[in-house]
């Protein structure tokens, strides 16, 4: 069965670390894959989105991903984590069609 | 308008009544879909629609939920004889096609059944 995986629920980071956020995906063939970000009370919003090609991915707010075709995953990672970037974040995949499968989100913490 | 519009933003229902969810997405986009995000989990699909057609409606979970686009723009997401178990956030998004250029998403509608 098609399936995104986020194995962590939750996160700490300090401001200024860096952050990796993991997304594993198990899939038929190599699905489009997303990372949305929530805020409280908030929808989601695309952060980036990957179909094909470059296999680094490069999004808004300074987030990237790198997809690995060899490990079915593409973690999401920025290089130094700021306050306002705490919220939730779901990897998502597709296979081409408008039925997205989501994973359970993984709940950031940030510690100034 | 500029982005997808839900309304209302909160919802609170007594077991058994109906209630009816508005979406207004963004002008010009042809696809809308509903979502519905249990606590602690990632959204779950429930229907799509190209243009005022109902392309799939598989994720709907049984035939007390229905859901409308008579003009092709504005949705309305249906409930019959509410349940406690249907409490969640209804999510509606967007899009120009359906080859998944990613959607928007609305702010979503916390719909609570006591």
């Amino acid at each position: 069965a098609q399936s995104v995986t986020q194995p962590d629920i939750h996160i700490t980071v300090s401001e200024g670390a860096s952050l990796e956020l993991r997304c594993n995906y198990s899939y038929g063939a190599t699905p489009y894959l997303f990372w949305y970000v929530q805020s409280p009370g908030q929808g989601l919003q695309l952060l980036l989105k990957y179909f094909s090609g470059d296999t680094l991915v490069q999004g808004i707010k300074g987030f990237e991903a790198e997809f690995k075709r060899s490990q079915s995953s593409f973690n999401l990672r920025k290089p130094s984590v700021h306050w306002s970037d705490a919220a939730e974040y779901f990897c998502a995949a597709g296979s081409g069609t408008y039925k997205y499968i989501f994973g359970t989100g993984t709940r950031l913490k940030v510690l100034a | 308008g500029a982005g997808v519009s839900q309304t209302p933003s909160n919802k609170v229902t007594e077991k058994g009544k109906y209630v009816e969810l508005r979406c207004d997405p963004i002008s010009g986009h042809t696809a809308l879909y509903w979502y519905r995000q249990s606590l602690g989990q990632g959204p779950e699909f429930l229907i799509y629609f190209q243009g005022t057609g109902a392309a799939d409606d598989s994720g709907l979970p049984n035939d007390r939920f229905f859901a409308v686009r008579p003009e092709g723009s504005v949705s309305t997401l249906k409930i019959q004889r509410t349940e406690r178990g249907d409490s969640a956030v209804y999510l509606c998004a967007s899009s120009f096609d359906r080859v998944g250029q990613g959607y928007t998403f609305g702010s979503g509608t916390r719909l609570t059944v006591v």
